[in-house]
């Protein structure tokens, strides 16, 4: 079932094209940070994180920027692929909050 | 591991009736947290327990929503009278340390007529 509201922004690219999903965040104290995938029907789905030490971190196929300046991150997606369909989040976290918090989400569409 | 458990996956009710949510986080897994996700308001956390304990409520909506950990491989969120705006996607998600990525379930959607 859906999951996230009707006005997200969404990405649309062609498959075998890098996708890159940008996000605000809010808290300058912010230390760590998530980009969950959520497919629809499913929950969030860890995806690759970033601690304040870094500004770069890479997995398979994915990489993740920090700006800390200017409160900016934001995930590249390399050779997009239709499974990569679906609604994109980052959340950012306080240490010693245990909280995290979520952004709004961007839907991105995979075009074969 | 099967991951993070919820049951139901799906849940119809009436106006003013009790609603249980239930969830079996990652055994091993110390942090357990209740989202709630609507169109409108996106992804939020209601409550989270560590070692079987509340630490922050301060999501909860109001007191119809109250959330138990009896044990640590089995929490309840429950609604009590329910409302037709409690209808959305109820997560639970749990983490090894405080400072980790969180698992999350499957969802349960609650749809309250």
């Amino acid at each position: 079932g859906e999951s996230v509201g009707l006005h997200l922004p969404t990405l649309s690219v062609q498959e075998g094209d890098n996708s890159i999903i940008n996000c605000a965040y809010s808290n300058s104290a912010s230390d760590y940070f998530i980009w969950y995938k959520q497919e629809s029907g499913k929950g969030p789905q860890f995806i690759i994180d970033i601690r304040s030490n870094m500004d770069k971190r890479q997995g398979q196929r994915v990489t993740v920027l920090l700006n800390k300046t200017v409160k900016h991150l934001s995930l590249q997606i390399a050779a997009t692929q239709p499974g990569d369909s679906a609604v994109y989040f980052c959340a950012e976290n306080k240490y010693s909050s245990y909280k995290l918090i979520f952004g709004s989400g961007t839907r991105l569409l995979v075009r074969p | 591991d099967a991951g993070v458990i919820q049951s139901p996956r799906h849940e119809v009710t009436e106006m003013g009736q009790e609603v249980t949510l239930r969830c079996k986080p990652i055994s091993g897994h110390d942090y357990l947290f209740w989202y709630r996700q609507t169109m409108m308001r996106g992804l939020e956390l209601l409550i989270y327990f560590n070692n079987n304990v509340p630490i922050d409520d301060s999501g909860m909506p109001e007191d119809r929503f109250s959330a138990k950990m009896p044990n640590a491989s089995f929490s309840t969120l429950k609604i009590q009278p329910s409302e037709p705006r409690d209808s959305a996607v109820y997560f639970c998600a749990s983490s090894p340390t405080e400072y980790n990525e969180q698992f999350f379930g499957p969802g349960t959607r609650l749809t309250v007529l």
